[in-house]
């Protein structure tokens, strides 16, 4: 899967739930992302980081959080705050030799 | 910080025509500029990318411009096939915050048969 792991590739979540999207890299890269997308919209910046231990807010980080313990991990949890969280959700990452991104498969969350 | 404008947001071609998608982006400092190409409920995949340093790049029947004084940049897709039916999306990497791309909102290219 390109070296990016993302799972679940599906999770339903209750209202008042925190869930966590688990992503995973094996290609050695210092910088992850998290991104939503929503249907028939662009990719909107949640966190990234760019070294273990530090993250950083993006765009739309109100309801979101992260950590970067490892460098080859970097979840991210939806919490009840997030009044919104049905969507589309990427992980990516991107390294010293090239400046693109690799994206994961992808977590399509569904509040029910 | 950087602001990317995606246009059109939708574009249908017959098959074997050219389609062109445009990108304008705010910071002139952006010196990145990738291109992505989604398929319905996939990651993006990079299908061509451009430095600063360049005008003009092809792979096949892709191609990449830039005009870094206008600030924009356009993919050329010659020969469109079904298969290139798709969402694609551009992006600038935004130098104020290293290796944050920032994505337009994407166009949905539709190759008629």
């Amino acid at each position: 899967d390109g070296g990016i792991t993302q799972s679940p590739k599906y999770l339903f979540r209750k209202e008042g739930q925190n869930v966590t999207l688990s992503c995973e890299q094996n290609l050695n890269h210092d910088a992850m992302y998290w991104y939503r997308q929503d249907p028939g919209q662009g990719l909107r910046l949640i966190y990234y980081s760019q070294i273990v231990n530090d993250f950083q807010k993006g765009d739309i980080a109100e309801g979101y959080s992260v950590s970067r313990e490892k460098k080859e991990s970097f979840p991210l949890t939806v919490t009840s705050a997030q009044k919104n969280p049905t969507a589309f959700y990427l992980c990516a990452s991107s390294g010293r030799e090239a400046w693109g991104y690799t994206f994961g498969s992808g977590t399509r969350l569904t509040v029910v | 910080g950087e602001n990317v404008e995606q246009h059109p947001s939708t574009l249908s071609v017959q098959e074997g025509d050219s389609a062109v998608i445009k990108c304008t982006y705010s910071d002139s400092a952006s010196n990145y500029f990738p291109w992505y190409k989604q398929e319905l409920g996939k990651r993006p995949q990079l299908i061509i990318d451009i430095r600063s340093n360049v005008g003009e790049k092809k792979d096949q029947r892709i191609a990449v411009t830039l005009n870094k004084t206008a600030k924009h940049f356009s993919l050329h897709i010659t020969e469109t096939q079904p298969e290139d039916s798709a969402v694609y999306f551009c992006a600038a990497l935004w130098a104020g915050s290293a290796r944050q791309l920032t994505f337009g909102s994407g166009t949905q290219l539709t190759v008629l048969p």
